[in-house]
C-alpha cells in the first residue's frame, strides 16, 4: 500500500486478556519500529526488525510483549495478559534503509489505541 | 544515553502570526540525526523537517524552518503565517547516526487560533 497501515485502530481488552496488533508496512520496507506512546508521552522504542529479523527488543517493558515479523513484511505484536499500564497507543513505522539510518525519517501509522478495562 | 527535552508543553499562536517551538537534546555524539514530527488528532506521525548534525546550514521546508545551534545543543522549529491546520502536536526527535532507533521529546501542543 501507498503508506503504513494498522489494525485495529481501537482495541478494548479486559484487563488479562491477550491482545494482537497488526502492521502492514510500506511495500519493500526492510525496516520496521514498533513504539508505544503513553497519553501525553512522546513515542517510546520497543522493538526493531530488519526483514523478518528482530534485531533489537530492548524497549519491550516485560515478557508479556513479544513481536513477530514472519515473512519479513507483515508484523503482529502480541501483548499477553494486559495490564492497564499497557494502555497506549501503539505505533509502528517502516523505512526502506537496510540499517534503519534513514535520513528522512520513518514513515509511521496512525496507531492503535489499545485501553485496558 | 541520548534524551530530548522539550520544555514548552503547550503553545498557542494567532493564525498568520510566527512561533518558536524548543527543542534541547543530551549526546556525545558528533554525527546524528534531528527531525521534528507533527501528530494531529488522526495519531500519525507526519515528518515536518530535518536536519544533519555535520550541516551547518540551518533546514527550511516552506513555512517551516529551524534554528540549529549544535554546541548549545538546541534544535528550535519556527512555524512562520501559522495556520489553523498546523494546530497538533508536534515532537522533536533524535537519531544516533548508528542506531537505529529514533529517540523522542514528550512532545509540545499548539493551537493555532482564528
Amino acid at each position: 500500500g501507498a503508506g503504513v497501515s494498522q489494525s485495529p485502530r481501537y482495541k478494548v481488552a479486559k484487563r488479562g486478556q491477550d491482545v494482537a496488533l497488526r502492521c502492514d508496512p510500506i511495500s519493500g520496507h526492510v525496516s520496521l519500529f514498533w513504539y508505544q506512546q503513553a497519553l501525553g508521552q512522546g513515542p517510546e522504542f520497543l522493538t526493531y526488525f530488519q526483514n523478518e529479523a528482530q534485531l533489537d527488543k530492548s524497549g519491550l517493558p516485560s515478557d508479556r510483549f513479544f513481536a513477530e515479523r514472519p515473512e519479513g513484511s507483515v508484523s503482529t505484536l502480541k501483548i499477553q495478559r494486559t495490564q492497564q499500564e499497557d494502555s497506549a497507543v501503539y505505533l509502528c513505522a517502516s523505512s526502506s534503509s537496510l540499517t534503519g539510518r534513514w535520513v528522512y525519517g520513518y514513515t509511521f501509522g496512525s496507531g492503535t489505541r489499545l485501553t485496558v478495562v | 544515553a541520548q534524551t530530548v527535552t522539550q520544555s514548552q508543553p503547550e503553545m498557542s499562536v494567532q493564525e498568520a502570526e510566527t512561533v518558536t517551538l524548543s527543542c534541547t537534546y543530551d549526546t556525545s555524539e558528533s554525527n546524528y540525526y534531528l527531525f521534528w514530527y507533527k501528530q494531529p488528532p488522526s495519531r500519525q506521525m507526519i515528518l515536518v523537517i530535518r536536519q544533519e548534525a555535520y550541516k551547518q546550514q540551518n533546514a527550511t521546508e516552506n513555512r517551516f524552518s529551524v534554528n540549529f545551534q549544535k554546541a548549545a545543543k538546541s534544535f528550535s522549529l519556527k512555524i512562520s503565517d501559522s495556520q489553523l491546520g498546523d494546530t497538533a502536536m508536534y515532537f522533536c526527535a533524535f537519531m544516533k547516526h548508528e542506531m537505529d532507533d529514533m529517540r523522542f521529546g514528550a512532545g509540545t501542543r499548539l493551537t493555532v487560533k482564528p
